[in-house]
Protein backbone atom coordinates (compact mmCIF):
# COMPACT_ATOMS: atom_id res chain seq x y z
CA UNK A 1 0.00 0.00 0.00
CA UNK A 2 1.47 3.30 -0.45
CA UNK A 3 1.83 6.19 1.85
CA UNK A 4 1.38 9.72 1.97
CA UNK A 5 2.52 11.55 -0.41
CA UNK A 6 4.05 15.26 -0.36
CA UNK A 7 6.18 17.39 -2.65
CA UNK A 8 8.61 19.33 -2.70
CA UNK A 9 10.34 17.91 0.10
CA UNK A 10 12.52 21.35 0.56
CA UNK A 11 11.77 24.72 -0.32
CA UNK A 12 13.44 27.95 0.46
CA UNK A 13 11.47 31.35 -0.03
CA UNK A 14 12.12 34.76 0.95
CA UNK A 15 9.33 36.63 3.09
CA UNK A 16 6.42 38.03 0.81
CA UNK A 17 6.97 35.40 -1.61
CA UNK A 18 4.33 32.88 -2.06
CA UNK A 19 4.44 29.04 -1.70
CA UNK A 20 2.38 25.58 -2.42
CA UNK A 21 2.35 22.84 -1.34
CA UNK A 22 0.96 19.10 -2.40
CA UNK A 23 -0.59 16.11 -0.53
CA UNK A 24 -1.27 12.85 -2.29
CA UNK A 25 -2.98 10.74 0.57
CA UNK A 26 -3.55 6.81 0.52
CA UNK A 27 -6.24 5.76 -1.85
CA UNK A 28 -9.78 5.38 -0.36
CA UNK A 29 -8.90 7.59 2.67
CA UNK A 30 -11.62 9.99 3.28
CA UNK A 31 -10.03 12.20 5.76
CA UNK A 32 -7.24 14.27 5.45
CA UNK A 33 -4.77 16.91 7.65
CA UNK A 34 -2.36 19.50 7.24
CA UNK A 35 -0.24 20.04 10.56
CA UNK A 36 2.40 22.93 10.57
CA UNK A 37 5.39 21.50 13.42
CA UNK A 38 7.60 24.72 14.00
CA UNK A 39 11.05 23.49 15.03
CA UNK A 40 11.24 21.72 18.69
CA UNK A 41 7.16 21.59 18.78
CA UNK A 42 4.61 19.15 18.41
CA UNK A 43 2.62 19.10 14.62
CA UNK A 44 -0.27 21.54 15.16
CA UNK A 45 -3.02 21.13 13.26
CA UNK A 46 -4.25 23.49 10.50
CA UNK A 47 -6.92 22.46 8.70
CA UNK A 48 -8.93 19.27 8.39
CA UNK A 49 -11.15 17.83 5.20
CA UNK A 50 -13.54 15.01 5.44
CA UNK A 51 -13.83 14.29 1.55
CA UNK A 52 -13.87 17.30 0.33
CA UNK A 53 -15.22 19.63 3.01
CA UNK A 54 -13.94 21.45 5.64
CA UNK A 55 -14.13 19.88 9.27
CA UNK A 56 -12.03 21.86 10.96
CA UNK A 57 -9.59 25.37 10.05
CA UNK A 58 -10.05 27.43 13.14
CA UNK A 59 -6.29 27.08 13.24
CA UNK A 60 -5.62 28.42 9.96
CA UNK A 61 -4.36 31.92 9.45
CA UNK A 62 -6.84 32.77 6.97
CA UNK A 63 -4.97 36.36 5.77
CA UNK A 64 -2.60 34.52 4.19
CA UNK A 65 -3.21 30.62 4.36
CA UNK A 66 -5.56 28.61 1.89
CA UNK A 67 -6.50 24.74 1.33
CA UNK A 68 -8.12 22.76 -1.01
CA UNK A 69 -9.09 19.21 -1.42
CA UNK A 70 -10.66 19.27 -4.92
CA UNK A 71 -12.77 15.99 -5.81
CA UNK A 72 -12.02 14.40 -2.31
CA UNK A 73 -8.09 13.18 -3.15
CA UNK A 74 -5.29 15.71 -3.83
CA UNK A 75 -5.10 18.68 -1.78
CA UNK A 76 -2.80 22.14 -1.58
CA UNK A 77 -2.04 23.82 1.05
CA UNK A 78 -0.62 27.98 0.10
CA UNK A 79 0.93 30.60 1.64
CA UNK A 80 0.72 33.54 0.10
CA UNK A 81 2.52 35.96 1.39
CA UNK A 82 4.96 34.17 3.44
CA UNK A 83 6.74 35.27 6.43
CA UNK A 84 9.43 34.50 8.55
CA UNK A 85 7.68 32.59 11.05
CA UNK A 86 6.20 29.89 8.97
CA UNK A 87 9.62 28.30 8.66
CA UNK A 88 8.24 24.80 9.24
CA UNK A 89 7.68 21.00 8.55
CA UNK A 90 4.26 21.16 7.42
CA UNK A 91 2.66 17.51 6.88
CA UNK A 92 0.00 15.93 5.62
CA UNK A 93 -1.72 12.90 6.75
CA UNK A 94 -4.87 10.70 6.10
CA UNK A 95 -7.36 8.24 7.51
CA UNK A 96 -10.43 6.18 6.89
CA UNK A 97 -12.45 8.19 9.73
CA UNK A 98 -11.32 10.78 12.09
CA UNK A 99 -10.76 8.38 15.28
CA UNK A 100 -8.52 5.92 12.72
CA UNK A 101 -5.08 5.92 12.84
CA UNK A 102 -3.24 8.53 11.09
CA UNK A 103 -0.77 7.93 8.55
CA UNK A 104 1.50 11.12 7.92
CA UNK A 105 3.33 11.75 4.63
CA UNK A 106 7.37 12.72 5.01
CA UNK A 107 6.78 16.61 5.09
CA UNK A 108 7.67 19.49 3.47
CA UNK A 109 10.72 21.29 5.00
CA UNK A 110 9.69 25.66 4.35
CA UNK A 111 12.66 27.93 5.07
CA UNK A 112 11.88 31.73 4.53
CA UNK A 113 14.34 34.18 4.75
CA UNK B 1 -2.47 27.78 26.32
CA UNK B 2 0.15 24.43 25.80
CA UNK B 3 -2.52 21.88 26.52
CA UNK B 4 -0.43 18.59 25.97
CA UNK B 5 2.92 18.92 27.63
CA UNK B 6 6.40 16.57 27.59
CA UNK B 7 8.72 18.33 29.35
CA UNK B 8 11.88 16.47 28.90
CA UNK B 9 13.18 17.45 25.49
CA UNK B 10 15.57 14.24 25.58
CA UNK B 11 16.16 11.01 27.24
CA UNK B 12 19.49 8.78 27.31
CA UNK B 13 19.27 5.29 27.83
CA UNK B 14 21.82 2.15 27.29
CA UNK B 15 20.61 -0.65 25.57
CA UNK B 16 18.56 -3.21 27.23
CA UNK B 17 17.74 -1.06 29.85
CA UNK B 18 14.35 0.34 30.16
CA UNK B 19 13.26 4.46 28.97
CA UNK B 20 10.20 6.06 30.17
CA UNK B 21 8.74 9.00 28.38
CA UNK B 22 6.33 10.99 30.28
CA UNK B 23 3.44 13.31 28.90
CA UNK B 24 1.15 15.41 31.20
CA UNK B 25 -2.07 17.20 29.82
CA UNK B 26 -4.81 20.00 31.72
CA UNK B 27 -7.58 19.39 29.52
CA UNK B 28 -9.35 17.15 31.16
CA UNK B 29 -12.40 16.74 28.29
CA UNK B 30 -8.99 14.35 26.75
CA UNK B 31 -10.00 10.89 26.97
CA UNK B 32 -7.72 9.05 24.68
CA UNK B 33 -4.12 9.51 24.57
CA UNK B 34 -1.66 7.88 21.60
CA UNK B 35 1.74 8.23 21.46
CA UNK B 36 3.61 8.58 17.84
CA UNK B 37 7.24 8.03 17.14
CA UNK B 38 9.34 10.51 14.07
CA UNK B 39 12.41 9.51 12.39
CA UNK B 40 14.79 12.66 10.87
CA UNK B 41 13.10 13.21 7.39
CA UNK B 42 9.91 11.38 7.68
CA UNK B 43 6.36 11.68 9.30
CA UNK B 44 5.31 10.72 12.38
CA UNK B 45 4.18 6.85 12.68
CA UNK B 46 1.60 5.49 15.37
CA UNK B 47 2.93 3.68 18.42
CA UNK B 48 0.43 3.16 20.39
CA UNK B 49 -2.70 4.31 22.54
CA UNK B 50 -4.90 4.70 25.45
CA UNK B 51 -8.28 5.39 26.00
CA UNK B 52 -9.60 7.01 29.28
CA UNK B 53 -11.28 3.93 30.49
CA UNK B 54 -8.17 2.23 30.77
CA UNK B 55 -5.36 2.61 32.85
CA UNK B 56 -2.79 0.14 31.01
CA UNK B 57 -1.90 -1.12 27.20
CA UNK B 58 0.61 -2.90 26.38
CA UNK B 59 1.79 -4.04 22.83
CA UNK B 60 5.16 -6.15 22.82
CA UNK B 61 7.84 -3.91 24.39
CA UNK B 62 5.63 -0.72 24.77
CA UNK B 63 3.55 -0.55 27.62
CA UNK B 64 1.35 3.00 28.20
CA UNK B 65 0.33 3.82 31.42
CA UNK B 66 -2.52 6.23 31.75
CA UNK B 67 -2.61 7.80 35.65
CA UNK B 68 -6.49 10.39 35.08
CA UNK B 69 -6.37 11.60 38.45
CA UNK B 70 -2.90 13.49 37.81
CA UNK B 71 -3.60 14.00 34.23
CA UNK B 72 0.28 12.19 33.48
CA UNK B 73 0.66 9.44 31.13
CA UNK B 74 4.24 7.68 30.52
CA UNK B 75 5.59 5.44 27.72
CA UNK B 76 7.72 2.76 28.95
CA UNK B 77 10.40 0.72 26.87
CA UNK B 78 11.24 -2.49 27.95
CA UNK B 79 13.97 -3.56 26.83
CA UNK B 80 15.37 -0.75 24.49
CA UNK B 81 16.96 -1.11 21.42
CA UNK B 82 19.30 1.39 19.20
CA UNK B 83 16.35 1.49 16.61
CA UNK B 84 14.38 2.72 19.06
CA UNK B 85 16.39 6.04 18.75
CA UNK B 86 13.85 8.61 17.36
CA UNK B 87 11.65 11.78 18.99
CA UNK B 88 8.02 10.57 20.48
CA UNK B 89 5.17 12.72 20.70
CA UNK B 90 2.49 12.39 22.96
CA UNK B 91 -1.13 13.41 21.54
CA UNK B 92 -4.45 13.71 22.88
CA UNK B 93 -7.88 13.54 21.34
CA UNK B 94 -11.86 13.50 22.90
CA UNK B 95 -12.98 10.44 21.82
CA UNK B 96 -15.76 8.96 23.94
CA UNK B 97 -17.24 12.15 24.92
CA UNK B 98 -17.25 13.32 21.08
CA UNK B 99 -18.17 16.95 20.32
CA UNK B 100 -16.24 19.68 17.95
CA UNK B 101 -12.95 18.53 19.19
CA UNK B 102 -13.71 15.00 17.93
CA UNK B 103 -10.82 13.08 16.47
CA UNK B 104 -8.58 16.06 16.69
CA UNK B 105 -5.30 15.68 17.73
CA UNK B 106 -3.17 18.01 20.16
CA UNK B 107 0.42 16.93 20.37
CA UNK B 108 3.36 17.80 22.96
CA UNK B 109 6.48 19.07 22.46
CA UNK B 110 8.40 15.84 21.56
CA UNK B 111 11.03 13.74 23.68
CA UNK B 112 14.50 12.91 21.73
CA UNK B 113 15.02 9.32 22.47
CA UNK B 114 18.32 8.36 22.50
CA UNK B 115 19.37 4.63 23.19
CA UNK B 116 23.23 4.17 23.25
CA UNK B 117 24.43 0.00 22.11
Amino acid sequence: EAGVAQSPRYKIIEKRQSVAFWCNPISGHATLYWYQQILGQGPKLLIQFQNNGVVDDSQLPKDRFSAERLKGVDSTLKIQPAKLEDSAVYLCASTWGALDEQFFGPGTRLTVL
Amino acid sequence: DQQVKQNSPSLSVQEGRISILNCDYTNSMFDYFLWYKKYPAEGPTFLISISSIKDKNEDGRFTVFLNKSAKHLSLHIVPSQPGDSAVYFCAATVFLKGGTSYGKLTFGQGTILTVHP
